[in-house]
């Protein structure tokens, strides 16, 4: 089945400490990217990957990094959470990174940052 | 700045009735503007509606471009329970590999 897999689904951390999400997705699509979702903000885009080795700001990358070291997987990497980091994550992928080309999102997952 | 603004934020309707979803977008460089549908979890595509397909429809959703006033309205007829959940509008813009989404619209249809 074509999907894109987040995980976790759920974390409760604290406050500096490291955490990685992991993405994989089994399309062989090109591009990938990670989107926060926060009441009244909607979605807004972390980081993106045109293809491996390749990764670009999105709207809000302060605090995050990521990485394409393989087509399949895009892990999002938060180096030292902070509260204000809680959120909704989703991974979504696509064909490719040109126009017209809708996103398959995973699940999401959900992050408390206490 | 890129912005995605959707109105109302939030609609109750009893189930048959008709809505209208708005969509409107001040973005660098629109390449294309796309309809997601999302219930509990991840959003799912509904519609893409670029310069050469400025219309679209699947059953009882259709959804219009308007290039001229930036804009798209996303609208679903005969209403069911199942169409309840967030309507998302994301517009793809800049270098075309920017994704930028509105607030989104909660419908909710209630039997």
């Amino acid at each position: 089945e074509a999907q894109v897999t987040q995980n976790p689904r759920y974390l409760i951390t604290v406050t500096g400490k490291k955490l990685t999400v992991t993405c994989s997705q089994n399309m062989n699509h090109e591009y990938m990217s990670w989107y926060r979702q926060d009441p009244g903000l909607g979605l807004r885009q972390i980081y993106y990957s045109m293809n491996v080795e390749v990764t670009d700001k999105g709207d809000v990358p302060e605090g995050y990094k990521v990485s394409r070291k393989e087509k399949r997987n895009f892990p999002l990497i938060l180096e030292s959470p902070s509260p204000n980091q809680t959120s909704l994550y989703f991974c979504a992928s696509s064909l490719t990174g040109w126009r017209n080309q809708p996103q398959h999102f995973g699940d999401g997952t959900r992050l408390s940052i206490l | 700045e890129d912005k995605v603004v959707q109105s109302p934020l939030s609609l109750v309707v009893h189930e048959g009735d008709t809505v209208t979803l708005n969509c409107s977008y001040e973005v660098t460089n629109f390449r294309s503007l796309l309809w997601y549908k999302q219930e509990k979890k991840a959003p799912t595509f509904l519609f893409m509606l670029t310069s050469s397909g400025i219309e679209k429809k699947s059953g009882r959703l259709s959804s219009i471009l308007d290039k001229k006033e930036l804009s798209s309205i996303l609208n679903i007829t005969a209403t069911q329970t199942g169409d309840s959940a967030i309507y998302l509008c994301a517009v793809e813009g800049n270098t075309g590999n920017q994704f930028y989404f509105g607030t989104g619209t909660s419908l909710t249809v209630i039997p």
